[in-house]
């Protein structure tokens, strides 16, 4: 089945610097990578998306790269502030066969300010 | 629009008992999928609705069911409730082919 890894697992940025997750997908079937930012007790949301047709995609200091011959897909967060101090899901979809998101085990990412 | 909406919010059962969770749709949206959420195991995926039919599952025991009803609105049932079934249990709801929308989840401890 579908496995995804994401890494690191910690990240410590100071404020303002840049922050980078990368995550690998197994299942070449998949062509629907979203990133879902979740803060302590609340609901995963989503922050950005690609689809396989896509390489890049950006909304203003998050970007997402998608490289679909190796399998690797990437989140990068620009000018980082304590907001965004969170935990970071990848996960990856078959989207043509329903909406199933695997996703790969988190990051925790903090800013220091 | 009202966001997905999940009850209860909190569960306390005992080992053995069942329990029902019930989510609510944003609406319009007719696909409902069920992941479980846990510090050990990550976000894992239940299983999805749309239109009444499950249409993907994942890979948990058969005491996990779901279904889904004509207005979309969806519950999961876990019978014979162990331990390891704490979590926490959202739901999210799209239109097809789309973003995820989550719910607030659903946080069940088993006793």
């Amino acid at each position: 089945g579908e496995n995804v890894e994401q890494h690191p697992s910690t990240l410590s940025v100071q404020e303002g610097d840049s922050a980078v997750i990368k995550c690998t997908y197994s299942d070449s079937a998949s062509n629907y990578f979203p990133w879902y930012k979740q803060e302590l007790g609340k609901r995963p949301q989503l922050i950005i998306d690609i689809r396989s047709n896509v390489g890049e995609k950006k909304d203003q200091r998050i970007a997402v790269t998608l490289n679909k011959t190796a399998k690797h897909f990437s989140l990068h967060i620009t000018e980082t502030q304590p907001e965004d101090s969170a935990v970071y899901f990848c996960a990856a979809s078959p989207i043509l066969y329903g909406n199933k998101l695997v996703f790969g085990a988190g990051t925790i990412l903090r800013v220091k300010s | 629009k009202a966001g997905v909406t999940q009850t209860p919010r909190y569960l306390i059962k005992t080992r053995g008992q069942q329990v029902t969770l019930s989510c609510s749709p944003i609406s319009g949206h007719r696909s409902v999928s069920w992941y479980q959420q846990t510090p050990g195991q990550g976000l894992q995926f239940l299983f999805e609705y749309f239109s009444e039919t499950q249409r993907n599952k994942g890979n948990f025991p058969g005491r996990f069911s779901g279904r889904q009803f004509s207005n979309s609105r969806s519950e999961m049932n876990v019978s014979t409730l162990e331990l390891g079934d704490s979590a926490l249990y959202l739901c999210a709801s799209s239109l097809e082919a789309s973003e995820q929308f989550f719910g607030p989840g659903t946080r069940l401890t088993v006793l």
